[in-house]
């Protein structure tokens, strides 16, 4: 059965620290993996799109990596606006749907 | 690019009674559009795929006679909860797939609650 895991369920980070969220994944293929954030109430913000080992995107203050088995958000210097949940997504080659990881809460406090 | 709206934001109705939910891809086609439901701090649940002109996958255990969706065109799909109780009240959120793309754009999701 095709699974995706997030750690840590939540983190709490002081503006500036630097940290990473992991997301680990099994399945029978990988099609691509996907980084979302979502804000209270809202729909989830697509971030990055991975496709093989060793790839890698950045966007601001974000970085995603990937290899055979997780991917990493890389969050350098947070600043409170990056406050949110951040999700990761996988897709299997035969199907069409994402397999979503359960999401870690970001908190960046002042 | 890949904007996706949904309307209402904010839905309030009776036990019983029906609730539609637009999802609209405003800059793009797309070719298949997913319904998700999500409760409190917990992740986004698929509950059905749907691809234009065809009739809509659901997920196991979701009620296709409960929860209608019809993606009529490229660019619109609705969700109709028939028959709407309380352990109905949740976060409707779409997504949208456009030909040839992996990405799924996300809506800014519909708050429904059934009194």
């Amino acid at each position: 059965e095709d699974q995706v895991t997030q750690s840590p369920e939540a983190l709490r980070l002081q503006e500036g620290e630097s940290s990473s969220l992991n997301c680990s994944y099994t399945v029978s293929g990988l099609r691509g993996l996907f980084w979302y954030r979502q804000d209270p109430g809202k729909g989830p913000e697509f971030l990055f799109t991975l496709y093989s080992a060793g790839e890698e995107k950045e966007k601001e203050r974000l970085k995603a990596t990937l290899t055979k088995k997780e991917s990493f958000l890389h969050i350098t210097a947070p600043k409170p606006e990056d406050s949110a949940t951040y999700l990761c997504a996988v897709q299997t080659p035969y199907g069409q749907n994402f397999v979503f990881g359960p999401g870690t809460r970001l908190s960046v406090l002042p | 690019g890949a904007v996706v709206s949904q309307h209402p934001s904010w839905v309030i109705c009776k036990s019983g009674t029906s609730v539609k939910i637009e999802c609209r891809s405003l800059d793009f086609q797309a070719t298949t559009m997913f319904w998700y439901r999500q409760f409190p701090k917990q992740s986004l649940m698929l509950m059905a795929t749907s691809n234009e002109g065809s009739k809509a996958t659901y997920e196991q255990g979701v009620e296709k006679d409960k929860f209608l969706i019809n993606h009529a065109s490229l660019t619109l799909s609705t969700l109709t909860v028939t028959s709407a109780h309380p352990e109905d009240s949740s976060f409707y959120i779409c997504s949208a797939r456009g030909q040839g793309v992996e990405t799924q754009y996300f809506g800014p999701g519909t708050r429904l609650l059934v009194l």
